[in-house]
C-alpha cells in the first residue's frame, strides 16, 4: 500500500482565517514533506520533516507552520494568507532519504 | 547547479500512436530519477524510477524509461496511447547531494486525439 491520505480536499478561506491541511500515511515512512504547486507548473518544495524533525524549510514565509506530531502524520497550519497563497497544496513520504516519494492527491485551497 | 529539462511543454498524439517524453538533466554524477503523472486537480502518481542496474525500466500502464548516461536522458516511452493517458507528465531527479530534495522539470501536458 503506497497511500497517502490528506483533507480537506477543498478549502476556501480568508485572509484573516485560521485553518489546518493534514496529511497521513501508514506506510512506515519517516521522511514527509510539503510541497505549494500553481496551476500548470511544478511542485515547490516547502518543508521536509525527517523522523519527525523539521530537515528543510525552503524559505517559507511564517503564515505558513508546520507541525510532525508522530511519524504517521503531518499538518500545515494557515494563518493571515494572501490570495497568492491559492494553490494546490501537497504532501509527499518517503521510507528516509533519497528514495521515491509518494504524493498525496492535494489540498486545493482559495484565499479570498 | 543541478537542472531538469523538459523540452516539449505540450505533445498532442492521435490515440494508438505511439509516445516519447524528453527528460535531460545536469548533473556530474549518476542521479536518481523519476517520472510522475498528474491528471488535473490530483495528486502525482509515480510511473517509473530508476536508481541503478538496467537502463531500461518498465513501469506502470505500459510506460517504460531509458537512462542514457551518455546523453544525460531519461525519455519516457509508450509504444501505444490510451485516451487515458492525456495528463501532466513531469520528470524529476534526486542528487546524491542534496537527500531528500527532488528537482522537477517543468512538465509536458499530454493530449490525447481520438
Amino acid at each position: 500500500d503506497t497511500e497517502v491520505t490528506q483533507t480537506p480536499k477543498h478549502l476556501v478561506m480568508g485572509m484573516t482565517n485560521k485553518k489546518s491541511l493534514k496529511c497521513e500515511q501508514h506506510m512506515g515512512h519517516r521522511a514527509m514533506y510539503w510541497y505549494k504547486q500553481k496551476a500548470k507548473k511544478p511542485p515547490e518544495l516547502m518543508f521536509v520533516y525527517s523522523y519527525e524533525k523539521l530537515s528543510i524549510n525552503e524559505s517559507v514565509p511564517s503564515r505558513f507552520s508546520p507541525e510532525c506530531p508522530n511519524s504517521s502524520l503531518l499538518n500545515l497550519h494557515l494563518h493571515a494568507l494572501q490570495p497568492e497563497d491559492s494553490a494546490l497544496y501537497l504532501c509527499a513520504s518517503s521510507q528516509t532519504g533519497l528514495e521515491t516519494q509518494y504524493f498525496g492527491p492535494g489540498t486545493r485551497l482559495l484565499v479570498l | 547547479a543541478q537542472s531538469v529539462t523538459q523540452p516539449d511543454i505540450h505533445i498532442t498524439v492521435s490515440e494508438g500512436a505511439s509516445l516519447e517524453l524528453r527528460c535531460n538533466y545536469s548533473y556530474g554524477a549518476t542521479p536518481y530519477l523519476f517520472w510522475y503523472v498528474q491528471s488535473p486537480g490530483q495528486g502525482l502518481q509515480l510511473l517509473l524510477k530508476y536508481f541503478s542496474g538496467d537502463t531500461l525500466v518498465q513501469g506502470i500502464k505500459g510506460f517504460e524509461a531509458e537512462f542514457k548516461r551518455s546523453q544525460s536522458s531519461f525519455n519516457l516511452r509508450k509504444p501505444s496511447v490510451h485516451w487515458s493517458d492525456a495528463a501532466e507528465y513531469f520528470c524529476a531527479v534526486g542528487f546524491s547531494g542534496s537527500a531528500r530534495q527532488l528537482t522537477f522539470g517543468s512538465g509536458t501536458q499530454l493530449t490525447v486525439l481520438p
